[in-house]
Parts: C-alpha cells; sequence; structure tokens
C-alpha cells in the first residue's frame, strides 16, 4: 500500500543550527513528492516538489530537499533555522493509477529555541 | 487574490444533524480536494475532484458526500455527522490534474457532539 512516514513526531532546534526533517514514502512508481508547512492556525503551503530532474530541489524560505530513490526518502533540509520556521512540517506523495490522489504523512513538529 | 475559501471556519453541531462545509476557489483551478487533520495521522484524503461532476474517492470517504456542479465551488456534506467526524477540514485546489501544488483554504473546526 501507498504511505509515507515521518519518523520525528517532533523536534527542537536552536536558532541558527542546521535542520534534517525525515520523510519515507512507500510507492511502487515514481512518485511526485512534496514538503508543505502548517504554521499555527494557517493552512498548508508548498515549500518544495519534486516531480523528475535534479534529485535536489530548491524551495521556498531556504529550504532545499533531496531525493533518494534507493532510500525511498525524501528529507527536507535547511542549513540555519530561523525562530520563524517554528511550525507543522508536512511530506506528501502524489499517487494513485493517475497520480490524482495525495498521501500525506503524519507530520513533524518543528520548535526553535532562541 | 487568488485564494480558496471555506465556511464557516468553526462549526459545532450535534449527532445527526445534516450540515455543508462550502469550498470555493477563484483560480480556475481543475482539481479540488478536502482532507480532515487529526493529531498524529496528519492529512487524509476525503475526497477529489478532477473536473465538474468528477469526484472520486479517497482514503476515508465514508461519511461524506461532495458535489462538483461548478468548477470553482467543492461542498463537503455530512448527511449524518456523527462524533469521530470531529476534526480540522481543509479544502485544496491545484491548477491541473495530475499532483501539483495545491492551494489549501484556512480550515474549519467542526466539532459533533
Amino acid at each position: 500500500a501507498q504511505s509515507v512516514t515521518q519518523p520525528d513526531i517532533h523536534i527542537t532546534v536552536s536558532e541558527g543550527a542546521s535542520l534534517e526533517l525525515r520523510c519515507n514514502y512507500s510507492y511502487g512508481a515514481t512518485p511526485y513528492l512534496f514538503w508543505y508547512v502548517q504554521s499555527p492556525g494557517q493552512g498548508l503551503q508548498l515549500l518544495l516538489k519534486y516531480f523528475s530532474g535534479d534529485t535536489l530541489v530548491q524551495g521556498i524560505k531556504g529550504f532545499e530537499a533531496e531525493f533518494k530513490r534507493s532510500q525511498s526518502s525524501f528529507n527536507l533540509r535547511k542549513p540555519s533555522v530561523h525562530w520563524s520556521d517554528a511550525a507543522e512540517y508536512f511530506c506528501a506523495v502524489g499517487a494513485g493509477t493517475s497520480y490524482d490522489k495525495v498521501i500525506f504523512g503524519p507530520g513533524t513538529s518543528l520548535s526553535v529555541i532562541p | 487574490e487568488a485564494q480558496v475559501t471555506q465556511n464557516p471556519r468553526y462549526l459545532i453541531t450535534v449527532t445527526g444533524k445534516k450540515l455543508t462545509v462550502t469550498c470555493s476557489q477563484n483560480m480556475n483551478h481543475e482539481y479540488m480536494s478536502w482532507y480532515r487533520q487529526d493529531p498524529g495521522l496528519g492529512l487524509r484524503q476525503i475526497y477529489y475532484s478532477m473536473n465538474v461532476e468528477v469526484t472520486d474517492k479517497g482514503d476515508v470517504p465514508e461519511g461524506y458526500k461532495v458535489s462538483r456542479k461548478e468548477k470553482r465551488n467543492f461542498p463537503l456534506i455530512l448527511e449524518s455527522p456523527s462524533p469521530n467526524q470531529t476534526s480540522l477540514y481543509f479544502c485544496a485546489s491545484s491548477l491541473l490534474i495530475a499532483p501539483d501544488t495545491q492551494y489549501f483554504g484556512p480550515g474549519t473546526r467542526l466539532t459533533v457532539l
């Protein structure tokens, strides 16, 4: 079955430190992969996406993610975290026979220590 | 301003009382979708629509109905709400039928007593 796992429920980092959020997916075909961010009380906003091509993708707010097919992973990274990055982060995969469904992971909550 | 709107934003109701949550987008998007968000479970897709009069089930469609009579609107209907449908609901839309960047509404917090 298609699925997305985010092993870390909650992560705390100090402001200025680097960040890596893990995402693993289970999908038989070439996946379409996304990272979304949800600030408190808000809807979700796309950070970046991967459809094909370069496996290192750049997104907004200084985030990047790397697709590793051999590890079925799409980890999100940021070299220096800002206090405003505190939010919930969701990894998602486009699934279904026509990629018409979207499956989200359970999310990782990020706290930032000043 | 390009946006997805949902109404109401907050709703408290009782078991069995039919309700509708509206969703509208002004971006002429083909694809629209409903999700529910529950702690520890992330977002789960309820229904989606690839165009007018074309809808399909997501992973958790039981107890919900949808319709897509106009391109811009995609209401979510709970014919007989139950307490296990207490959740935070999001509507989203995207330009293309295949998974593309989804634009999310602000969410509707539903409580069923």
